[in-house]
């Protein structure tokens, strides 16, 4: 496709259950990012790949939070054992390898944990 | 670090009236900014972006800011407001060598007819 794709674009999990949530970056973008966005809030930053390395994960909230990139394309954040404060949308972007190229967003995974 | 704070989370406009959202930023190195636009249901798009070229910067839909270091700010304005600009806009930093952007909470544009 000729944009970020996130899929599914919206996930209802009841809390304590495991969820995953996948993105498929432009194809080419050597660099990913995943961010989560709370209701009223901007996003904040998670996580970042460049290719099928994790370089950053210093925004993961915690231990439950897990995401992979394994043939540097397709990303997936695992979530376990959800709770309530892990409701919020989560945006997945990539870019190109020069530093200055524009991150393209997608439409984001809204996760709603009951 | 990096940081932005946008005043006011919501700001209203009549139809053809000027948009102007503010924008602080604080960084402890040369920052670079960023202005994205999120309609509902939709990903961010970027509407411009300063990387210490030109202080007045051009970006799409009639939009422009202007870098004021002195001021630390980076405001986003648009002469006259359309009915299609009513969306949430947010303003963010990086460092020049940094890939991770710092988000403000965004400001809501409504436009009245």
């Amino acid at each position: 496709g000729a944009g970020v794709s996130q899929s599914p674009r919206y996930k209802v999990a009841k809390r304590g259950q495991d969820v995953a949530l996948r993105c498929d970056p432009i194809s080419g973008h050597v660099s990913l990012f995943w961010y989560q966005q709370a209701l009223g809030q901007g996003p904040e930053f998670l996580t970042y790949f460049q290719n099928e390395a994790q370089l950053d994960k210093s925004g993961l909230p915690s231990d439950r939070f897990f995401a992979e990139r394994p043939e540097g394309s397709v990303s997936t954040l695992k979530i376990q054992r959800t709770q309530q404060e892990d409701s919020a949308v989560y945006l997945c972007a990539s870019s190109g390898r020069d530093r200055d190229t524009e991150a393209f967003f997608g439409q984001g995974t809204r996760l709603t944990v009951v | 670090a990096q940081s932005v704070t946008q005043l006011g989370s919501h700001v209203s406009v009549s139809e053809g009236a000027l948009v102007l959202l503010r924008c602080n930023y604080s960084s402890s190195v040369p920052p670079y900014l960023f202005w994205y636009v999120q309609y509902p249901n939709q990903g961010l798009q970027l509407l411009l972006k300063y990387t210490s070229a030109a202080t007045l910067v051009k970006g799409i839909n009639g939009f422009e800011a202007e870098f004021k270091k002195s001021e630390t700010s980076f405001h986003l304005t648009k002469p006259s407001a359309h009915m299609s600009d009513a969306a949430e806009y947010f303003c963010a930093v990086s460092g020049p060598w940094d890939y991770k952007l710092s988000f403000g909470a965004g400001t809501t544009v409504t436009v009245r007819a």
